[in-house]
């Protein structure tokens, strides 16, 4: 079974940075691009990056262009997101998902997704 | 910023049948970027709905139909159950090759 577990999230102050990660299992990862994804409490769906297989092919919304990175360690089948320079209205429930292809291209979709982790920046 | 428009609510009755509009632009839908579907239950992570436009994944039921036309896409749920309340939302791509998501819609069973 696929299975993409978040962790990192927390209380943040505005400024500040923080690391989420996203443990990957049931497939092999370096198969596939992976995708960040944000949900503010009570508001839609935002992609936020994407990376492909091989860390080749890298994209940012423009929300969080220059602030955050994303990254991958095939050998630990896991996801980063380093978050810096946090704003309130990065807020949000993120979630890891998989694309269905190798990279990040147009026309592919998600899945699955995580169960999300909680970022809240507040001072 | 949401660049993929969806009404807000639909709300139908059990056993009617629903549709959710996905209304994009010539540089996303139009560009011929296909559309895919996900449905979000209540206090739980997406779940992919229908992909490529009108492709149902294994184990979804056929009462959920997706279809596109030129810079809008559809999703149709015939006879309604209390189950199919959730959020539903479209996802496409951009000119800049982006991810881009629709509003999200609100599906009601009175």
């Amino acid at each position: 079974e696929v299975q993409l577990v978040e962790s990192g999230g927390g209380l943040v102050q505005p400024g500040r940075s923080l690391r989420l990660s996203c443990a990957a299992s049931g497939f092999t990862f370096d198969d596939y691009a992976m995708h960040w994804v944000r949900q503010a409490p009570g508001k839609g769906l935002e992609w936020v990056s994407g990376i492909s297989w091989n860390s080749g092919s890298i994209g940012y919304a423009d929300s969080v262009k220059g602030r955050f990175t994303i990254s991958r360690d095939n050998a630990k089948n896991s996801l980063y997101l380093q978050m810096n320079s946090l704003r309130a209205e990065d807020t949000a429930l993120y979630y890891c998902a998989k694309d269905i292809g190798s990279i990040a291209a147009a026309g592919n979709w998600f899945d699955p997704w995580g169960q999300g982790t909680l970022v809240t920046v507040s001072s | 910023q949401s660049v993929l428009t969806q009404p807000p609510s639909v709300s139908g009755a059990p056993g009617q049948r629903v549709t959710i509009s996905c209304t994009g632009s010539s540089s996303n839908i139009g560009a011929g970027y296909d559309v895919h579907w996900y449905q979000q239950l209540p206090g739980t992570a997406p779940k992919l709905l229908i992909y490529g436009n009108s492709n149902r994944p294994s184990g979804v039921p056929d009462r959920f139909s997706g279809s596109k036309s030129g810079t809008s896409a559809s999703l149709a749920i015939t006879g309604l159950q209390a189950e199919d309340e959730a959020d539903y939302y479209c996802q496409s791509y951009d000119s800049s090759l982006s991810a881009v998501f629709g509003t999200g819609t609100k599906v009601t069973v009175l």
